[in-house]
């Protein structure tokens, strides 16, 4: 049972507006990961991390941006929240070398 | 272009019956390949995974098929449950890169008691 923890679960917001989403996991997992999914869509891949201090853009193109400052946490920012950025967004996490990727329950984005 | 495809975006099952589901991909750099489970509001649950090395892996009432010529994976629930019901992603990723795991579009299972 993985043990990773995202917050808010379902959020509204206007657009313009600065939303940051949370994501922590307990299990010393070194590789963390942002998926976006659309409904009927496949996950895409928007952010990774290999460790403290490491960010790398994912497979699709995000406005939003991470940071990971510490190893249980990697929180997502939108820093101007647009109706094109309403989706689900998948926080995630792995051991290094390892190759089952754990997922957080999901935060639901709604931009209005 | 989508490297891992789920052609049947949904399947119907009477409970007790098997329900096979299917997944196809084109990138034969792939080694590993896995199945995850998600309801709704859920994140994804991994379910199952195989190695390249194999064609075949068995967990309780899931099992995963892999035909490398043919670049498809199959999942076998046998008996179906209606607790079974639920959006099925395949996924897949290269040896060079294990943490790169593309994933399919879903399949929607409904178990019909």
């Amino acid at each position: 049972e993985a043990d990773i923890y995202q917050t808010p679960r379902y959020l509204v917001i206007g657009t313009g507006k600065k939303i940051t989403l949370e994501c922590s996991q307990t299990m010393g997992h070194d590789k963390m990961y942002w998926y976006q999914q659309d409904p009927g869509m496949e996950l895409h891949l928007i952010h990774y991390s290999y460790g403290v201090n490491s960010t790398e853009k994912g497979d699709l193109s995000s406005e939003s941006t991470v940071s990971r400052i510490r190893t249980e946490h990697f929180p997502l920012t939108l820093e101007s929240a647009r109706p094109s950025h309403t989706s689900q967004y998948l926080c995630a996490s792995s051991l290094q070398g390892g190759n089952t990727i754990y997922f957080g329950e999901g935060s639901w984005l709604t931009v209005v | 272009d989508q490297q891992v495809k789920q052609n049947s975006p949904s399947l119907s099952v009477q409970e007790g019956r098997i329900s096979i589901l299917n997944c196809d991909y084109t990138n034969s750099m792939f080694d590993y390949f896995l199945w995850y489970k998600k309801y709704p509001a859920e994140g994804p649950t991994f379910l199952i995974s195989i190695s390249s090395i194999k064609d075949k892996n068995e967990d309780g009432r899931f099992t995963v098929f892999l035909n490398k010529s043919a670049k498809h994976l199959s999942l076998h629930i046998v008996p179906s449950q209606p607790g079974d019901s639920a959006v099925y992603f395949c996924a897949a990723s290269p040896k060079t890169s294990y943490d790169k795991v593309i994933f399919g579009p879903g399949t929607s299972l409904s178990v019909i008691p």
